[in-house]
């Protein structure tokens, strides 16, 4: 299943297949990247991240996709569990300085 | 660790009524920050501290007080409270460097009626 946008998409899939994440980041001089998973009632937790050096970088079931030239981020989960059910949002940072800018977000749901 | 601690968890304010939520951690990190969630929307946010003693407004600070006496704690003081101030309050904090972003806390969902 895929998303685009950052208006609060919600994004079904079945257990066991991928996933992908959308996320249009405003600022062309951003130049690193996170995204969140916030659970039911948590707080967002660290997901991955990347550097505007990169294209692409894989975690744990994760891989994120940075395409500069049209702002765009991507998050792909490979065999989506039903755990990873949750809003994922991208932020982005400019520089050294510490404050990061939050997309709406996507209501991820996972069908057993 | 406790990470970042938040309390209260729900609270229910009157219009006009007073108060501060509470935020500590206890990770010994520089920076902590103030977010305010609204339904469907990004996080907004409303102050952050690079260090005790000093402050400084976000996007959507109007409203709002903060004050940064100790490393470990950045309360939020909302005054006359209105209906526009419900939302899910979220604490953060992080070190100087921008790795990693920040240790969330699980948030205080604040309705005023």
């Amino acid at each position: 299943g895929e998303s685009v946008g950052l208006h609060l998409p919600t994004l079904s899939v079945q257990e066991g297949d991928n996933s992908i994440i959308n996320c249009a980041y405003s600022n062309s001089a951003s130049d690193y990247f996170i995204w969140y998973k916030q659970e039911s009632g948590k707080g967002p937790q660290f997901i991955i991240d990347i550097r505007s050096n990169m294209d692409k970088r894989q975690g744990q079931r994760v891989t994120v996709l940075l395409n500069k030239t049209v702002k765009h981020l991507s998050l792909q989960i490979a065999a989506t569990q039903p755990g990873d059910s949750a809003v994922y949002f991208c932020a982005e940072n400019i520089g050294a300085g510490n404050q990061f800018y939050f997309g709406t977000g996507t209501s991820l749901t996972v069908i057993p | 660790n406790a990470g970042v601690t938040q309390t209260p968890k729900f609270r229910i304010l009157k219009i006009g009524q007073s108060m501060t939520l509470q935020c500590t951690q206890d990770m010994n990190h520089n920076y902590m920050y103030w977010y305010r969630q609204d339904p469907g929307m990004g996080l907004k946010l409303i102050y952050y501290s690079v260090g005790a003693g000093i402050t400084d407004k976000g996007e959507v600070p109007n409203g709002y007080n903060v004050s940064r006496s100790t490393t470990e704690d950045f309360p939020l003081r909302l005054e006359l409270a209105a209906p526009s101030q419900t939302s899910v309050y979220f604490c953060a904090s992080s070190f100087e460097d921008r790795n990693y972003g920040y240790t969330f806390g699980s948030g205080t969902r604040l309705t005023v009626v």
